[in-house]
């Protein structure tokens, strides 16, 4: 696998709660994505990163926010945690035009 | 506006048998085209791409693909498949004149395999 850790790898957490999951890459790849999985719906982009400080909102960016203080590290947040947040959250990179690498995801329960 | 369909949300297929995971397009340009596996509690892997070239593409695990410009299609195919190909597929497009971020998932098709 590509070097990419997702932490933590499951989270259960109240609603209202802010909650921050990390992806970290030792590949030195120039862009870094969050999508979250949810049945029926396949992947969904929420926030991709090109670069240091470079990030733009996907299709489905409401509720979170993103940094990349570092070229290894991307964050996601949710600022106040909803049920509908509920969800398989997977960080990605890649390269130019070369396909994308995924983590083995973040399990995110919102209660 | 690009998109991504894949018909069928779950295939079953006897052990040794042919197997076909359908996956049709839309683009306004040229298309990349990607699919990508997913086995539980696991991130998708990348199977096999088309960017240009030939339209049979071949990948890993046996699997291949091809690419059919006047069907706007890309279905992936083995020709004997194995009870450890079950798993989630998932087709992906992106234009080539867009960016690297406009890369956009089918909703999946669920691989079941029986022996």
């Amino acid at each position: 696998d590509a070097g990419i850790t997702q932490s933590p790898r499951h989270k259960v957490t109240e609603t209202g709660t802010p909650v921050t999951l990390r992806c970290h890459q030792t590949e030195n790849h120039r862009y870094m994505y969050w999508y979250r999985q949810d049945p029926g719906h396949g992947l969904r982009l929420i926030h991709y990163s090109y670069g240091v400080k470079d990030t733009d909102k996907g299709e489905v960016s409401d509720g979170y926010s993103v940094s990349r203080s570092k070229t290894e590290d991307f964050l996601l947040t949710l600022e106040s945690a909803t049920s509908s947040q509920t969800s398989v959250y997977f960080c990605a990179i890649s390269e130019g035009n070369q396909p994308q690498h995924f983590g083995d995801g973040t399990r995110l329960s919102i209660l | 506006a690009q998109s991504v369909a894949q018909p069928e949300d779950q295939v079953n297929v006897a052990e040794g048998n042919p197997l076909t995971v359908k996956c049709t397009y839309s683009v306004s340009g040229n298309p990349y085209l990607f699919w990508y596996v997913q086995y539980p509690n696991r991130g998708l892997q990348f199977l096999l791409k088309y960017i240009t070239g030939d339209n049979l593409v071949k990948g890993s695990y046996g699997f291949e693909a091809e690419f059919n410009k006047s069907q706007t299609s890309f279905h992936l195919k083995k020709p004997s498949a194995l009870v450890s190909d079950s798993a989630l597929y998932f087709c992906a497009v992106r234009d080539t004149g867009s960016s690297a971020s406009k890369i956009i998932f089918g909703s999946g098709t669920r691989l079941s395999i029986r022996p």
